[in-house]
């Protein structure tokens, strides 16, 4: 089955910094992979997506970029401000299939006013 | 948007009692359900995948008889946490797919067993 690996587990950044959360997945046939919000007690929140067809995807302060030869993915996020604070979990899933998505470990981003 | 109510939000039971978590796509048929448990400050863990009409597939580890899950229709599972014990306590939260391949998660069920 897919596994997915994330890092760092935890970030602090000051306020108007840049934030990169990187992941790894296994299983080659994997094409999607989403970036969940996490507020504690809080359903995940997709922030972006991007499918393996496609490198890199942008959305106003947040981007994701996909190398699939490598097998890893990342997201970025600009301008960083306090409401960013939260737990961010990467994922994988063959889209087409029935299976489940497969979290990474999570993040604990802090932006420091 | 797809909406998916997983109630109740927070449930406290006595050991060794049963507790019911209902998971319910709203506005969608969803053709597959997953269950995932997420321990205080850790990742998504998924239990189980439930398909309608069929028998849930568990994923290793969890206990079938334990947690039972039932998707009798296309906008309904069920979650049983059964003989609950503290070690059950939890965050409980469900995923439903829908024909597209949208996947859209409940807001959650904090189990406290005391």
């Amino acid at each position: 089955g897919e596994n997915v690996e994330q890092h760092p587990s935890t970030l602090s950044v000051q306020e108007g910094d840049s934030a990169v959360i990187k992941c790894t997945y296994s299983d080659s046939a994997s094409n999607y992979f989403p970036w969940y919000k996490q507020e504690l007690g809080k359903r995940p929140q997709l922030i972006i997506d991007i499918r393996s067809n496609v490198g890199e995807k942008k959305d106003q302060r947040i981007a994701v970029t996909l190398n699939k030869t490598a097998k890893h993915f990342s997201l970025h996020i600009t301008e960083t401000q306090p409401e960013d604070s939260a737990v961010y979990f990467c994922a994988a899933l063959l889209f087409t299939g029935r299976r489940a998505l497969t979290f990474g470990s999570g993040t604990r981003l802090q932006v420091q006013p | 948007g797809a909406v998916v109510s997983q109630h109740p939000s927070r449930v406290i039971c006595k050991s060794g009692t049963s507790v019911k978590i209902e998971c319910r796509s709203l506005d969608f048929q969803a053709t597959t359900m997953f269950w995932y448990r997420q321990f205080p400050k850790k990742s998504l863990m998924l239990m189980a995948t439930s398909n309608e009409g069929s028998k849930a597939t568990y994923e290793q580890g969890v206990e079938k008889d334990k947690f039972l899950i039932n998707h009798a229709s296309l906008t309904l599972s069920t979650l049983t946490v059964t003989s609950a014990h503290p070690e059950d306590s939890s965050f409980y939260i469900c995923s439903a797919r829908d024909r597209a391949g949208g996947l859209y998660f409940g807001e959650g069920s904090w189990l406290t067993v005391v």
